[in-house]
Parts: structure tokens; C-alpha cells; sequence
């Protein structure tokens, strides 16, 4: 049972155009990070939010957590062919961290 | 900037071979994690260490799988035998303290063949 969706699982998208990554689950968690993956290296965090409804920006990413805190999202505005790699969204619950099954994007030029 | 090292960072094996892997957390996190990512997939946490102990291995192969981290700073994870559905990257992180945020190192893709 996969405890965290994202969606969509596979993006591939022009170089300028915005998208959103949606990672949902029905369970609450104490916080969410959102990390990005390039081939053969570890993630990389790039966030965590912690309160319900909260928003943070990091340059051209928008990232909310759900008021309830079941669910987030990742927004990104003109992307960049540099913004290509696997998004992963990981919800934080007894210490642990549960990952979603990532999300593949691809900008291209 | 500290980083969690991990050595190595590719490895060809042989089923019922035994392989091992290390990995160095960041000076002064007190808390280990090993995680199995299999292709396309997100990372799956097989154990969990608290300085050194064992805090959660529920998600560990057992029969073949064992982790240590004797003196609560750098870990092994080994595979003996390996089996062809252990081909995967695994990875190393660690955190301050349990719950705070964790930090990944860059991995070892194991292939067994």
C-alpha cells in the first residue's frame, strides 16, 4: 500500500511553461519534505514544511502543505532545463520518513 | 559543507556473493538511516539507527541482510548472499537528531548479476 501518491509520475514539459506536482495521502503527517534526485546521486532536500496551510518560496518553487497535512504541493513557475530530475515528496511520521514514488520531470530546451 | 559519504559508489556482484557498503554520516548526527531504492521507485527504509542502536529494522531482510554501527558514527550494510532482486541504490542518510530533518549521501548502485 503506497501511503503517499504523486502525480503525475512522468512530466515532460517545455522550457518556460509552469507545472505542479501533487503528492496526496488519507494519513496526517507531523511534516513534509519535498527532495529532488538527478541519476546515480542521493536526494537532495529541498524543503519541509510543518504547518498546516503553510507556504514557502525557494526562487522559482512554490511548495503548500494541505491544511490538514494529508496532502502538498510543488509548483514551479518558467521552468528551466535544469529543473529536470525525479521530485520526491516524503511525509514525516514517529521519526521516519515515508516517500512517495517520485515524480520524473523533464524540461526541455 | 558536510555531506554523508558513502563508499562505494558502484558495485558488480555475483548472486550468492556478499557485498558490503559504508557510509559516513554528517560529524555529530546521531541518527543512521539505510534505505533500498529500487528504479523508479522512492526510497524504502530497511533500518534506523539511534547513535548505536538499532531503532527500526521491521522493513530489514533479516535472513540476509545485516547493519551495525558499533561505535554510533559510521555504519555498514551487508548483503550475504546477494540475490538478483537486490540490484537496487542504496542509500545512507542521517539526521541531528531522530525526526529532524535528514541529510542523503550520493549512494552505491548495486547490480547483481
Amino acid at each position: 500500500t503506497q501511503l503517499l501518491e504523486q502525480s503525475p509520475q512522468f512530466l515532460s514539459i517545455q522550457e518556460g511553461e509552469n507545472l505542479t506536482v501533487y503528492c496526496n495521502s488519507s494519513s496526517v503527517f507531523s511534516s513534509l519534505q519535498w527532495y529532488r534526485q538527478e541519476p546515480g546521486e542521493g536526494p537532495v532536500l529541498l524543503v519541509t514544511v510543518v504547518t498546516g496551510g503553510e507556504v514557502k518560496k525557494l526562487k522559482r518553487l512554490t511548495f503548500q502543505f494541505g491544511d490538514a497535512r494529508k496532502d502538498s504541493s510543488l509548483h514551479i513557475t518558467a521552468a528551466q532545463t535544469g529543473d529536470t530530475g525525479l521530485y520526491l515528496c516524503a511525509g514525516g511520521r514517529v521519526g521516519k520518513l515515508i516517500f512517495g514514488q517520485g515524480t520524473e520531470l523533464s524540461v526541455k530546451p | 559543507e558536510a555531506e554523508v559519504a558513502q563508499s562505494p559508489r558502484y558495485k558488480i556482484t555475483e548472486k550468492s556473493q556478499a557485498v558490503a557498503f559504508w557510509c559516513d554520516p554528517i560529524s555529530g548526527h546521531a541518527t543512521l538511516y539505510w534505505y533500498r531504492q529500487i528504479l523508479g521507485q522512492g526510497p524504502e527504509l530497511l533500518v534506523q539507527f539511534q547513535d548505536e542502536s538499532v531503532v527500526d529494522d521491521s522493513q530489514l531482510p533479516k535472513d540476509r541482510f545485516s547493519a551495525e554501527r558499533l561505535k554510533g558514527v559510521d555504519s555498514t550494510l551487508k548483503i550475504q548472499p546477494a540475490e538478483l532482486g537486490d540490484s537496487a541504490m542504496y542509500l545512507c542518510a542521517s539526521s541531528f537528531i531522530l525526526g529532524a530533518e535528514q541529510f542523503f549521501g550520493p549512494g552505491t548502485r548495486l547490480t547483481v548479476l
